[in-house]
């Protein structure tokens, strides 16, 4: 069974500039999570799908972060414009069900860099 | 709110002596608890998970957890470290009652570990 996927490893861009991170969960789990771990601190929650729902979005810092999941399989999160602050390494996760004593499962992470 | 700390940012052990890293919490009602090791250049690898029941938990690569909830910790432990066992270790809670914080996990700064031959 593949494993949650993320594309790319690194991306580096320039302030201002906009990136797009791609997130593939495990085949078959509704529940798809994007954290982020900025410089070396903890790893904070940013959202939270239910299949193609938005079921809690309350981690995302601003409105210059945007995710989506059409059909409720791949994710999407964009960051326009980018700041530097916004570097980190950002993380996909994905679980089957809703119960809290579910297992989420992390992909390898996006490294992002912001000059 | 729930937090997690993990107050060591790193532990150095030699290979062959046992390995403890530490984790405490902070929940408004129950825990479900969860470490995770992030090896180098890799992702997040799940290693156990406490939910109910018996205290001490047993995961992957011969790693436990035990959970005192009197002292708030989940302390992961493995008797007999390895060099292979250098990696960044990550504690994380999620309330079970707490419907307010939804599924997301809170997360400790991380523990880095460092196994000498």
């Amino acid at each position: 069974e593949a494993g949650v996927t993320q594309f790319p490893s690194h991306s580096v861009i320039e302030k201002g500039q906009t990136v797009t991170l791609r997130c593939d969960p495990i085949s078959g789990h509704d529940n798809l999570y994007w954290y982020r771990r900025v410089m070396g601190k903890e790893i904070k929650f940013l959202l939270h799908f239910v299949k193609e729902s938005k079921q809690d979005e309350s981690g995302m810092p601003n409105n210059r972060f945007l995710a989506e999941r059409t059909g409720g399989t791949y994710s999407t999160l964009k960051v326009q414009p980018a700041e530097l602050e916004d570097s980190g390494v950002y993380f996909c996760a994905s679980s089957p069900g809703l119960a809290g004593a579910d297992t989420q499962y992390f992909g390898p992470g996006t490294r992002l860099t912001v000059l | 709110a729930q937090s997690v700390a993990q107050p060591e940012d790193q532990v150095n052990v030699a290979e062959g002596n046992p390995l403890t890293v530490k984790c405490t919490y902070s929940v408004s009602g129950n825990p479900y608890l969860f470490w995770y090791v992030q090896y180098p250049n890799r992702g997040l690898q799940f290693l156990l998970k406490y939910i109910t029941g018996d205290n001490l938990v047993k995961g992957s690569y011969g790693f436990e957890a035990e959970f005192n909830k009197s002292q708030t910790s989940f302390h992961l432990k493995k008797p007999s470290a390895l060099v292979s066992d250098s990696a960044l270790y990550f504690c994380a809670v999620r309330d079970k009652e707490g419907k307010a914080a939804g599924n997301k996990l809170t997360f400790g700064g991380g523990t880095r570990v460092l196994v000498k031959p």
